[in-house]
């Protein structure tokens, strides 16, 4: 089937610190995995994503890694700051070009 | 360029109302996707268009319908509204190029 499975649902850091969310995607995705960013009452936004052919991708602060082997990738946050709190989704892309996302997870950076 | 835009903001039915929510896009994009969003389980898809003339079911189509009136415009119909389909309806249109969605603004809906 079509599943795509996120943890932690909630996540506190403190600012500075770093945060780490995971996905797991089921058998028949395709090789397109992105990352969006909602914050309250926006809508979601892309911030990063990686293709089935490459194990990691970084933009400054944050980066993807990917195993393929065991269909699973997360997404790695460094040195965060109060504006990286928002709700993050990660999602697989499936037969027809579909996006299943991850239920999110909600992450708090304390200042 | 206005991207993906999405009609109306918000709206308050009651139960057995019909509406419609529009989305269109002005990126020239083939595929496009509803979805909607409830608190604790992320976005799940309605229905999609792979391209004009074609619409599939996504992961929870019961209850909607779905018209691809041109390549710009894919709009959701609730032919008799329900409390559960209370959410935030979010429209988006694919980059085949990039594989990118972008989303639209959302609609807000509440059936009572």
């Amino acid at each position: 089937g079509e599943n795509v499975e996120q943890h932690p649902s909630t996540l506190s850091v403190q600012e500075g610190d770093s945060a780490v969310i995971k996905c797991t995607y089921s058998d028949s995705a395709s090789n397109y995995f992105p990352w969006y960013k909602q914050e309250l009452g926006k809508r979601p936004q892309l911030i990063i994503d990686i293709r089935s052919n490459v194990g990691e991708k970084k933009d400054q602060r944050i980066a993807v890694t990917l195993n393929k082997t065991a269909k699973h990738f997360s997404l790695h946050i460094t040195e965060t700051q109060p504006e990286d709190s928002a709700v993050y989704f990660c999602a697989a892309t499936y037969e027809g070009g579909k996006l299943i996302f991850g239920q999110g997870t909600e992450l708090s950076v304390k200042p | 360029n206005a991207g993906v835009t999405q009609t109306p903001k918000f709206q308050v039915l009651k139960t057995g109302q019909s509406m419609t929510l529009q989305c269109a896009q002005d990126m020239n994009h083939n595929s496009m996707y509803w979805y909607r969003q409830d608190p604790g389980m992320g976005l799940r898809l309605i229905y999609y268009s792979a391209s004009e003339g074609t619409t599939d079911k996504g992961e929870v189509p019961n209850g909607y319908n779905v018209s691809r009136l041109n390549k710009r415009e894919f709009s959701l119909r609730l032919e008799s509204a329900a409390p559960s389909q209370t959410s935030v309806y979010f429209c988006a249109s694919l980059a085949g190029y990039t594989d990118t969605q972008y989303f639209g603004p959302g609609t807000r809906l509440t059936v009572l």
